[in-house]
């Protein structure tokens, strides 16, 4: 059964606009961490944010931010103020301990910054 | 630090032949991991290692062999490569039981004709 679901193939933005990309998971184990990489056209994987399972507020990083709703089993990835170079394939990943904390990834979401 | 190294980063092979990948880690990392990534498919686990000497079957281990007799080195080998093999290979490491991030190689870019 898939662990993490993206369900947006692509994406289109338009720069200095906010965007966010949709991510779903499913766990029973209480303990686990969310991840967002970012794969720009020259192919290496970015790690962007990180949310624990127990963290009470959402995580942010510069322009980037985790919306994390534990009910909803949602992890979606905020740009604020999208940049040209945001062009790129987003993936989100977790690790839990039913997976024996092996990175299970979800099949990624184009996003492209139209100027 | 070199964080994680993949070589080579880009091979040709032909249908039967051969090859090793090397994944190389400075982060004194447990785990490691090697993904292949295809169109639209995501990252898929091929094999992984939880320390020196273990290795064990991801999700699309058939075709694919790997070794762990260093902890810094985890070796993904293709004993007779097939056009399906045809991808992108990632190396990853992260730090054992516990969520923190996973930290990734370059890639290797293998074309199997």
């Amino acid at each position: 059964a898939q662990k993490i679901t993206q369900t947006q193939p692509g994406m289109f933005v338009q720069e200095k606009e906010a965007v966010t990309l949709d991510c779903t998971y499913d766990t029973s184990d209480p303990s686990y961490g969310l991840f967002w990489y970012k794969q720009p056209s020259s192919g290496e994987m970015i790690f962007l944010i990180y949310q624990g399972s127990y963290d009470q507020q959402n995580a942010t990083e510069g322009r980037y931010s985790l919306n994390f709703q534990k009910a909803r089993k949602s992890a979606n990835l905020v740009i604020s103020a999208s940049q040209l170079g945001d062009s790129a394939m987003y993936f989100c990943a977790m690790r839990d301990d039913k997976g024996s904390y092996i990175p299970t990834f979800g099949r990624g979401t184009s996003l492209i910054v139209h100027p | 630090n070199a964080g994680v190294t993949q070589t080579p980063k880009f091979r040709v092979l032909k249908t039967g032949q051969s090859m090793t990948l090397l994944c190389a880690q400075d982060m004194n990392h447990e785990y490691m991991y090697w993904y292949r990534q295809d169109p639209g498919m995501g990252l898929r686990l091929i094999h992984y290692s939880v320390g020196e000497g273990t290795t064990a079957k991801g999700e699309v281990p058939d075709g694919y062999n790997v070794s762990r007799l260093k902890k810094q080195n985890f070796l993904l080998g293709l004993e007779s490569a097939a056009p399906s093999q045809t991808s992108v290979y990632f190396c990853a490491s992260s730090y054992s039981r516990g969520v923190t991030e996973a930290f990734f190689g370059q890639g290797t870019r293998l074309t199997v004709v």
